[in-house]
């Protein structure tokens, strides 16, 4: 049974930087899939962030490309996110996810998610 | 502003049959396959169907998906009180190199 735990600081002060941890437990990461991230913001809908694979290859939100950066732990089996210059709108649930992409394309495996709110 | 679009709201009684679209594009839907979410606030989503109809082991046959041209759609047959939640359809986008999110819909079971 596939498991994703998502963990961080749940404050981060405008300007800086955001830095999140999936841990992975029953299934090993370098296996395969692609591993990502998605936000909630208070209020609207789901948005994806990035999805990566072990090897290095990533797609990310053009919206967001220039701020985020996705990297994986294989020794940890751990996925992490990292997100520059953060602004309120910033603020948001982070949910960590299995993306099945160029097969079944849908993210199957998802953790509860971490409550981060960008304030000074 | 999302380039799949979902209605925000719909709602339906008991046992009614409920139908959430999503709309997008050729290069989204017209060109990949889509995925149907279910979200309870403060739980993790659920993927309810893959593969534009088909569904993962241990999701109810009342939920059914199905695609047509740049369009698809979620049905709930059979309305359950515990189906109120907010739906997402999600698709791969070929011009954004990205995936997509509908903007999301909120069942209510009246």
């Amino acid at each position: 049974h596939v498991q994703l735990q998502e963990s961080g600081p749940g404050v981060v002060k405008p300007s800086e930087t955001l830095s999140l941890i999936c841990g992975v437990n029953g299934y090993t990461i370098s296996r395969g899939y692609y591993w990502g991230w998605i936000r909630q913001p208070p209020g609207k809908g789901l948005e994806w962030i990035g999805s990566m694979y072990h090897s290095g290859k990533t797609f990310y939100n053009a919206s967001l490309k220039s701020r985020v950066t996705l990297s994986i732990d294989t020794s940890q089996n751990q996925v992490s996110l990292k997100l520059t210059s953060v602004t309120a709108a910033d603020t948001a649930v982070y949910f960590c996810a299995r993306f099945d992409y160029g097969d079944l394309y849908s993210l199957d495996y998802w953790g509860q998610g971490t409550v981060v709110s960008v304030s000074s | 502003q999302s380039v799949v679009i979902q209605a925000p709201s719909l709602s339906g009684t008991p046992g009614q049959r409920v139908t959430v679209s999503c709309s997008g594009s050729s290069s989204n839907i017209g060109s990949n396959v889509v995925s149907w979410y279910q979200h309870l606030p403060g739980t993790a989503p659920k993927l309810l169907i893959f593969l534009n109809n088909q569904r993962p082991s241990g999701v109810p046959d009342r939920f059914s998906g199905s695609k047509s041209g740049t369009s698809a759609s979620l049905a709930i047959s059979g309305l359950q009180s515990e189906d109120e939640a907010d739906y997402y359809c999600a698709v791969w986008d070929d011009s954004l190199n990205g995936l997509l999110f509908g903007g999301g819909t909120k069942l209510t079971v009246l």
